[in-house]
């Protein structure tokens, strides 16, 4: 069984701070999503990297796969309250039978003004 | 429908009961997901569907599990003799094909007592 362990579990900071989450495993995976959550609603994807080193800007948010498609990582600079959510990845293997995801144990976020 | 559609949106059992889960699919999109999440946790892969393939079961914890899907629309999870542990929110997406984006309905909160 494939695993994406997520550091840190939880994780609370103030506005304007700046923070990196980690998503980490053994195996190999053909792309790495990045997904937020937020109560009551299913995931939302925020950006998908599929190239080893590849480097992905979405405003405030840089997502990074490792060169060994293993790892990856989400810096959020200057963060701001509406980026409070659970913050989830998940490593995509291509199989015969479609894009089967692997979600990460979950990082918690929580900006206070 | 704009989105995946999922109900109910609450579902409160006795253990030993019997209970149904409806999903909605984005119309058009041939591939279906269902994921259970526990309070605070990541996803963890139950069933998909794919067109007229053979589903990929190989998620689903136990033979009280099952998933039906009607061609490319409806599909329903039914768990039967429902336990405590079954407790979590099930969540189904959907897509247009193999390795595309999956988008996600707002979950099924299930509380088994």
């Amino acid at each position: 069984t494939q695993l994406l362990e997520q550091s840190p579990q939880f994780l609370s900071i103030q506005e304007g701070e700046n923070l990196t989450v980690y998503c980490n495993s053994s195996s190999v995976f053909s792309s790495l999503q990045w997904y937020r959550q937020e109560p009551g609603e299913g995931p939302v994807l925020l950006v998908t990297v599929v190239t080893g080193g590849e480097v992905k800007k979405l405003k405030r948010l840089t997502f990074q796969f490792g060169d060994a498609r293993k790892d990856s990582s989400l810096h959020i600079t200057a963060a701001q309250p509406g980026d409070t959510g659970l913050y989830l990845c998940a490593g995509g293997e291509l199989t015969g039978g479609g894009n089967k995801l692997t979600f990460g144990t979950g990082t918690q976020l929580k900006v206070e003004l | 429908g704009a989105g995946v559609s999922q109900s109910p949106s609450n579902k409160v059992t006795e253990k030993g009961k019997d209970v149904e889960l409806r999903c909605d699919p984005i119309s058009g999109h041939t591939a279906l997901y269902w994921y259970r999440q526990r309070l605070g946790q990541g996803l963890e892969f139950l069933i998909y569907f794919q067109g007229n393939s053979a589903p990929d079961k190989s998620g689903l914890p136990s033979d009280r599990f099952s998933a039906e899907r009607t061609g490319e629309s409806v599909s329903t999870l039914t768990i039967q003799r429902t336990q405590q542990e079954d407790s979590a929110v099930y969540l189904c997406a959907s897509s247009l094909g193999t390795g595309n984006e999956q988008f996600f309905g707002p979950g099924t909160r299930l509380t088994v007592l």
